[in-house]
């Protein structure tokens, strides 16, 4: 069975360009999650969807970060426009029930120079 | 925001030696989890423990969790090189967002 699949896996860009990640969770997982990692950190929740609906975005920054997963099955998480404070992995995640174990992905590593 | 605090921050120890890393929570939990996380990689699920469990064994891995003192301990026994990783804990809070909160995480390397 193939784990949660994420891209790309590595993302070098200016600042003030946008810049989008994809993510695939694991068939049957209802609930994704987005996070941020910052370097010798632990994750950090960006946004969490049941299904298709976003029902935790609170620590989303809603000014640059956007997100969505139409058909409640892949997800797409954008920044428009990238800070250099934006350089981050950004780990997607899906689970079967919101509190069980989560599978993640291998992340997207990004660099905004 | 983050609230478990693992204990040390960074570990290192030598091949066949027990490692002990603590974490440390501040609200009522539902369940308690612990992850590695190699350099580079995801992270991966190694053990869940319910708000009504002490101990709990997988493999070489030994978890505690003491609810009264809100905090949890993993032990890997008879180290390997293998074993080198960062290792987090994530609380799953039982007021708020049905979410898990995943602490900063402590790093072990393991020397051969």
């Amino acid at each position: 069975e193939a784990g949660v699949v994420q891209s790309p896996r590595y993302k070098i860009i200016e600042k003030k360009q946008p810049v989008a990640f994809w993510c695939n969770p694991i068939s049957g997982h209802n609930t994704l999650y987005w996070y941020r990692q910052n370097l010798g950190q632990g994750p950090e929740l960006l946004i969490r969807y049941e299904n298709e609906e976003a029902v935790d975005d609170s620590q989303l920054p809603k000014d640059r970060f956007s997100a969505e997963r139409l058909k409640g099955v892949d997800s797409t998480l954008k920044i428009q426009p990238a800070e250099l404070g934006d350089s981050a992995v950004y780990l997607c995640a899906s689970s079967f029930q919101p509190q069980g174990t989560q599978y993640f992905g291998p992340g997207t590593r990004l660099l905004v120079l | 925001s983050q609230q478990g605090e693992e204990d040390p921050q960074a570990l290192s120890i030598q091949e066949g030696e027990n490692a002990t890393m603590n974490c440390s929570y501040k609200t009522s939990i539902n369940n308690l989890q612990w992850y590695r996380q190699n350099s580079g990689r995801g992270l991966v699920h190694l053990i869940l423990i319910r708000s009504n469990e002490r101990e709990k064994h997988s493999g070489r891995l030994r978890v505690t969790l003491d609810t009264s003192k809100k905090s949890s301990s993993l032990l890997i026994t008879a180290s390997r090189a293998a074993d080198t990783a960062s290792y987090f804990c994530a609380t799953a809070e039982i007021q708020g967002a049905q979410k898990l909160v995943f602490g900063q995480g402590t790093r072990l390397t393991i020397n051969p």
